[in-house]
């Protein structure tokens, strides 16, 4: 069955970098949009940046544009968010998606930016 | 940039329909997709392209979009159905992602 599985995530403080990563199985990764999508204490789902499946295009929101970078590793079926200049309004619970329905979710990496 | 609006919460007692509404501009014109959310677990489309359904989602969930706005429906309601549901649309204009607010359903 598909999986998605987050991991990377952490207390960090603000300006700091982090790098998540999502573990995929049980689909042909190579073949699907990927979505990171995050969600802060309370509040709504908010899109974050998404993959095209040969990683050639990508797409971010304007509230991480310039800050964060998402890539792939086909190869070994992972995607990653790379995340810069990380402020407190970045945490979050971070969410792995497949898809253009995001037919499917990993269960979330939690990230705390604070001082 | 395009918005997406739904209402913040709805009620309804079990078994009776709860329709849930998500507004935008020229919505019609796009696929509008369908998430739930149970508390403390990951979102779970409900809903895509419109009006179908997942394998393995009951065939109480149906949604349809006209007229700009998009509606979710569930019969027959269950309290396993309490949640948090969002719409969400591929904005074309802004190659964004755009979500609704989301809209939590109490059942009474």
């Amino acid at each position: 069955q598909v999986q998605l599985v987050e991991s990377g995530g952490g207390v960090v403080q603000p300006g700091s970098s982090l790098t998540l990563s999502c573990a995929a199985s049980g689909f042909s990764f190579s073949s699907y949009v990927m979505y990171w999508v995050r969600q802060a204490p309370g509040k709504g789902l908010e899109w974050v940046a998404l993959i095209w499946s040969e990683g050639n295009k990508k797409f971010y929101s304007d509230a991480v544009k310039g800050r964060f970078t998402i890539s792939r590793d086909n190869s070994n079926n992972t995607l990653y968010l790379h995340m810069n200049s990380l402020r407190v309004d970045d945490t979050a619970v971070f969410y792995c998606a497949r898809d253009r329905t995001l037919k499917n979710w990993g269960q979330g990496t939690l990230v705390t930016v604070s001082s | 940039s395009y918005v997406l609006t739904q209402p913040p919460s709805v009620s309804v007692a079990p078994g009776q329909t709860a329709k849930i509404t998500c507004a935008g501009d020229h919505l019609e014109t796009q696929s509008v997709h369908w998430y739930q959310q149970r508390p403390g677990q990951a979102p779970v489309l409900v809903v895509y392209d419109d009006s179908d359904r997942p394998s393995g989602i009951p065939e109480r969930f149906s949604g349809s979009n006209s007229a700009n706005t998009a509606t979710l429906t569930i019969s027959r309601v269950e309290a396993g159905d309490e949640a948090d549901y969002y719409c969400q649309v591929w904005d074309r204009r802004s190659e964004h992602v755009v979500f609704g607010g989301g809209t939590k359903v109490t059942v009474l």
